[in-house]
């Protein structure tokens, strides 16, 4: 099973108005932390927002806040006020805690986010 | 920016070659990651090294090794490349291995297996 599903391939918004990227994820371990990175078209992956499960508050940073909602195994990238510069590949990933060593990232197949201006 | 970079970052070489990615970091950070971007599977964890010299498998890891003799460094080889190795090749970074520590990634080796 895959452990992050992002069912958006893409999206579009209008420039200056928010726009959710969905991301669901799969785990059986309580002990798990969410990531976003960002893929602008030159290719860098650049990390954005990180939520752990047992925070108590949805992360936020700058424009960047993630819904984050347990129950629903959903973490969910709300992009506020956007701007032509957020268009881009935008990936969810998944570390579980009881990997030892690693702590490697799954990551989802992306959504394609397309600001129009 | 994470001082992180990757050489070469185009290569272009032919099927049953060896081929040698290096990633070097200027961060002194202790884990080091290889990772595969692929169409329609995202990134892929090749191998990680969390230490010299202390190097394990990733989920994609058959046909790769890796090596890592300085903290600086890790290197990824390709013994004897085949096609479907033909990928976008990311280093990546983390100070430790804990939940919350994000990875930094490098800015990528663009391989091409004819």
């Amino acid at each position: 099973a895959q452990k992050i599903t992002q069912t958006q391939p893409g999206m579009f918004v209008q420039e200056k108005e928010a726009v959710t990227l969905d991301c669901t994820y799969d785990t059986s371990d309580p002990s798990y932390g969410l990531f976003w990175y960002k893929q602008p078209s030159s290719g860098e992956m650049i990390f954005l927002i990180y939520q752990g499960s047992y925070d108590q508050q949805n992360a936020t940073e700058g424009r960047y806040s993630l819904n984050f909602q347990k129950a629903r195994k959903s973490a969910n990238l709300v992009i506020s006020a956007s701007q032509l510069g957020d268009s881009a590949m935008y990936f969810c990933a998944m570390r579980e805690g009881r990997q030892t060593g690693a702590n490697n990232l799954f990551f989802g197949t992306g959504t394609r986010l397309t600001v129009i201006p | 920016d994470a001082g992180i970079t990757q050489s070469p970052r185009h290569k272009v070489t032919e099927t049953g070659t060896p081929v040698t990615l290096r990633c070097h970091q200027t961060e002194n950070h202790r884990y080091m990651y290889w990772y595969r971007q692929d169409p329609g599977h995202g990134l892929r964890l090749i191998h990680y090294s969390y230490g010299v010299k202390d190097t394990d498998k990733g989920e994609v890891s058959d046909g790769y090794s890796v090596s890592r003799s300085k903290t600086e460094d890790f290197l990824l080889t390709l013994e004897s490349a085949t096609s479907s190795q033909t990928s976008v090749y990311f280093c990546a970074i983390s100070e430790q291995g804990g939940l919350s520590y994000e990875q930094y990634f490098g800015p990528g080796t663009r391989l091409t297996v004819t």
